[in-house]
């Protein structure tokens, strides 16, 4: 099965900084799906931004933003002008693009984020 | 635009009881995902769907069914409920099994066993 790992659980920032936050996996795959959702205290899981693994170019989405290193098998998100409202546990999940299991996420545990104001 | 609509927000039940929940995915979505997440933990995948017929199977406990109807919603079924499946039960749908879009979630059901 394929692992999915967030070394940092908890994560600070003051408001209008950057951040990184980090992610690797461990798959015997070449066709992957990435994604980072963020999950505030209301508790829903809101999707921030997706990268194909056959796309060499980094996926941006506004102020977020990835780097992704396939062959290092690291996936990190990187926040820009940081806001009070990005304050939130955040997940690196997997998803395979073939086979058995595809279409079902594996997630990491997550990296609580906090903006400081 | 419409989201993934999960009943009910909030279930209390006693150990050894059952318990449903349901998810009704966003319209024209074909799968359904359902997810487990603990206390302080991370969602784990218990089963999917796509077109009606099961798909994939996770960690999902035999004490747990689960079906996707004809409209596409989906029920998960849970019986001789334990302490230990007090969980928040996320329900996500996408367009396809084989197509790239991602997993829209819903809001998710709090599940607490006394």
């Amino acid at each position: 099965a394929q692992t999915v790992t967030q070394s940092q659980p908890e994560m600070s920032v003051q408001e209008a900084e950057t951040v990184t936050l980090s992610c690797t996996y461990d798959t015997s795959e070449s066709d992957y799906y990435l994604f980072w959702y963020k999950q505030p205290p209301s508790r829903q899981m809101i999707l921030v931004i997706r990268q194909e693994a056959y796309k060499q170019q980094n996926a941006t989405e506004n102020r977020f933003s990835v780097n992704f290193q396939k062959a290092a098998k690291s996936f990190s998100l990187k926040i820009s002008d940081s806001q009070l409202g990005d304050a939130a546990m955040y997940f690196c999940a997997y998803r395979s693009d073939r086979g058995s299991t595809l279409g079902r996420l594996y997630f990491g545990r997550g990296t609580q984020l906090t903006v400081w104001p | 635009a419409a989201g993934v609509i999960q009943s009910p927000r909030h279930l209390i039940k006693e150990k050894r009881e059952t318990a449903t929940l349901k998810c009704y995915p966003i319209p024209r979505h074909d799968t359904v995902y359902w997810y487990q997440q603990g206390p302080g933990q991370d969602p784990q995948f218990l089963i999917s769907f796509y077109e009606k017929m099961q798909s994939d199977k996770g960690s999902i406990p035999d004490r747990f069914s689960a079906q996707q109807f004809s409209d596409y919603h989906s029920e998960l079924n849970m019986s001789s409920l334990e302490l230990g499946d007090s969980a928040l039960y996320f329900c996500a749908s996408s367009l396809s099994e084989g197509n790239n879009q991602p997993q829209h979630f819903g809001d998710g059901t709090r599940l607490s066993i006394l």
